[in-house]
């Protein structure tokens, strides 16, 4: 299995407080992706990192904020957490550009916001 | 906005039997992946197949992808109860890499 974990594992929290959520890689792949997973929607990308320093906006990047300050570390931040902000959070790796190769997964951290 | 969009959404077979799953896209693309998740788990990648290739196969797996159809299907042969998960197609372009909803795959021992 690829090195990720992601912390922490569960967390429930109430709206308007800020929740960071964080995904440790020791493969060294240079991408490194948020996915938030809901039901009848599958899997939808938040953030992703192309580097250390860059990142990108993916298809539901309001409300959310990313950092990558080391290649092994990429940290999501909800800053003012909403209901609509419940789900189940994936980070996953990868070594090259985002769809060519295969994606390493995380276990998940599953968010609820009360 | 999906890409990739499963067929069907759920699917209940026995033990030994084989399990076929579409997968439906709208634009071109570089590749097509499979991905298995297990309740509670992360996703675990499969199989890729390019865009110039038709077959492929690992194990128990085989993936055909028709790009004139923008079609792809996942084909387990002999299935276990071990097999039971969710499996999603993942679209692969110049971007991003883009989920369908999932197939919910129950075999039943």
């Amino acid at each position: 299995d690829a090195g990720i974990t992601q912390s922490p594992r569960h967390k429930v929290t109430e709206t308007g407080t800020p929740v960071t959520l964080r995904c440790h890689q020791t493969e060294n792949h240079r991408y490194m992706y948020w996915y938030r997973q809901d039901p009848g929607h599958g899997l939808r990308l938040i953030h992703y990192s192309y580097g250390v320093k860059d990142t990108d906006k993916g298809e539901v990047s309001d409300g959310y904020s990313v950092s990558r300050s080391k290649t092994e570390d990429f940290l999501l931040t909800l800053e003012s957490a909403t209901s609509s902000q419940t789900s189940v959070y994936f980070c996953a790796i990868s070594d090259t550009g985002q769809g060519t190769q295969p994606q390493h997964f995380g276990d998940g951290t599953r968010l609820s916001i009360l | 906005s999906q890409q990739g969009e499963e067929d069907p959404q759920a699917l209940s077979i026995q033990e030994g039997e084989n399990a076929t799953m579409n997968c439906s896209y709208k634009t071109s693309i570089n590749n097509l992946q499979w991905y298995r998740q297990n309740s509670g788990r992360g996703l675990v990648h499969l199989i890729l197949i390019r865009s110039n290739e038709r077959e492929k196969h690992s194990g128990r797996l085989r993936v055909t992808l028709d790009t004139s159809k923008k079609s792809s299907s996942l084909l387990i042969t002999a299935s276990r109860a071990a097999d039971t998960a969710s499996y999603f197609c993942a679209t692969g372009g110049s971007e991003k890499l883009v989920f369908g909803k999932g197939t919910k795959l129950t075999v039943n021992p």
